[in-house]
């Protein structure tokens, strides 16, 4: 599977600040796409990076508090916009790979992002 | 609305034991069903699917059972090792990339 990397792996952060969070795939992948786990939660998309078009979010989330960027087959950034507590969370990218039956995900190590 | 439910946040067994973990799903069109480990500090591994199409997939000392009249599925392992202890996911999809969770649930395996 192809690895993935992010970074920075974590921060602590002031509220009101914003945060950008980059994934690295050491292959072309065609579909990206940004979780979120909550402290004692379970993993959430956020939205679905493709490349050459605009993210694609689930219903909760916002371009506006998490802008994406894709700006090529093997990278992705994720911004925290005006962070506030409730922000903190561990923030997972992954991508999308064919798998036995069909595409599986694969996940990058996290960012785990405090917010003060 | 909770879609995939994993009902069991913990699970203790003895090594050399099977281990179950189960899930529950209420979405009649999920076709792909994962089984995800994660340990602390890490993102989540994957480490077995299946498809509606089968109710088996058998990888190495991991078995995943699919029940679709149920809507249950279930991760085996046996043995169950001591290097197993981690938070176990079930997720499913029925859309292109679209992979919906479960809560996790916590698996230690005592030496």
């Amino acid at each position: 599977s192809a690895v993935i990397s992010q970074k920075p792996s974590r921060d602590i952060c002031q509220r009101g600040t914003s945060l950008t969070i980059q994934c690295q795939v050491d292959s072309q992948v065609t579909m990206m796409f940004w979780y979120r786990q909550q402290p004692g939660q379970s993993l959430t998309l956020i939205a679905t990076a493709n490349q050459g078009s605009e993210a694609t979010y689930e219903s909760g989330f916002v371009i506006d508090k998490f802008p994406i960027s894709r700006p090529n087959l093997t990278f992705s950034t994720l911004t925290v916009s005006n962070m506030s507590p409730e922000d903190s969370s561990i923030y997972l990218c992954s991508v999308e790979e064919t798998g036995d039956y069909q595409e599986t995900q694969y996940f990058g190590p996290g960012t785990r992002l405090l917010v003060l | 609305d909770q879609q995939v439910k994993q009902n069991s946040p913990s699970l203790s067994v003895q090594e050399g034991r099977i281990s179950i973990l189960n899930c529950d799903y209420t979405n009649s069109m999920f076709d792909y069903f994962l089984w995800y480990k994660k340990y602390p500090a890490e993102g989540p591994t994957f480490l077995i699917s299946i498809s509606s199409i089968k109710d088996k997939n058998e990888d190495g000392r991991f078995t995943v059972f699919l029940n679709k009249s149920a809507k249950h599925l279930s991760l085996h392992i046996v043995p169950s090792q001591p290097g197993d202890s981690a938070v176990y996911f079930c997720a499913a999809s029925y859309l292109a990339g679209k992979l919906i969770f479960g809560q996790g649930t916590t698996l230690q395996v005592k030496p």
